[in-house]
């Protein structure tokens, strides 16, 4: 069974400084991995995306995150975060199951909070 | 192109009621999954349906159960609702063609259970 584990239920960071929210997986076999924004009272929005091609991964709004299958992580950053990323970020992961599909497991979120 | 759709966007029901939610897929999708997100929870796997049959179902009761219709589009049904069943309901679509692991979702709906 795989398994998502997001470290920190809240990040604040300054306006201008180093966004790093932190996802762990567990997954027998090779994962997808991917990560998601949540904007209040919205919807999930795809982020970025891993499907074993190239480990480091570019994504919208300037974020990108690296696969490590050595330390099993998948931390997202942000070089300079902006007001506009204060949202809640998902961790997910995606691993083939029975009859072809794909079984989407989800993290429990980490609320980023921007300080001006 | 119109992304993934869900209706209502808010609802109130009393325990014990039914309530049934909606959702319209992207276009071009076939799949339609469907999550439960309570409140500072990250989203809950459900079920999922492709080709109008129930392919592929999470830890919930029966008192879930869905459908799927030729056109994709697909339907949640809760019975019995309890006050733990308020939550905020999503819709997720994807394609076997292009891959079932990148899934779309929609906006969702906000079911309260009084």
């Amino acid at each position: 069974a795989q398994s998502v584990t997001q470290l920190g239920s809240h990040v604040s960071v300054s306006e201008g400084a180093l966004v790093l929210l932190r996802c762990n997986y567990s997954s027998s076999v090779p994962p997808y991995l991917f990560w998601y924004v949540q904007y209040p009272n919205q919807g999930l929005q795809l982020l970025l995306k891993y499907t074993s091609a190239a480990t480091l991964v570019k994504g919208i709004n300037g974020f990108e995150a690296e696969f490590k299958k050595s330390e099993t992580s998948f931390h997202l950053t942000k070089p300079s975060a902006h007001m506009s990323d204060a949202a809640e970020y998902f961790c997910a992961v995606s691993v083939p199951f029975s009859g072809g599909y794909q079984k989407v497991t989800f993290g429990t979120g980490t609320k980023l909070q921007v300080i001006p | 192109d119109a992304g993934v759709t869900q209706s209502p966007t808010h609802l109130i029901k009393t325990r014990g009621q039914q309530v049934t939610l909606r959702c319209s897929p992207k276009s071009g999708h076939d799949t339609v999954s469907w999550y439960q997100q309570a409140l500072g929870q990250g989203p809950q796997f459900i079920f999922q349906y492709y080709e109008e049959e129930e392919r592929q179902r999470g830890n919930f009761p029966d008192r879930f159960s869905g459908h799927q219709f030729p056109n994709y589009s697909s339907e949640l049904n809760v019975n019995a609702l309890l006050l733990g069943d308020s939550a905020l309901y999503l819709c997720a679509s994807s394609s076997t063609i292009s891959g079932l692991h990148e899934q779309y979702f929609g906006p969702g709906t906000r079911l309260t259970v009084t």
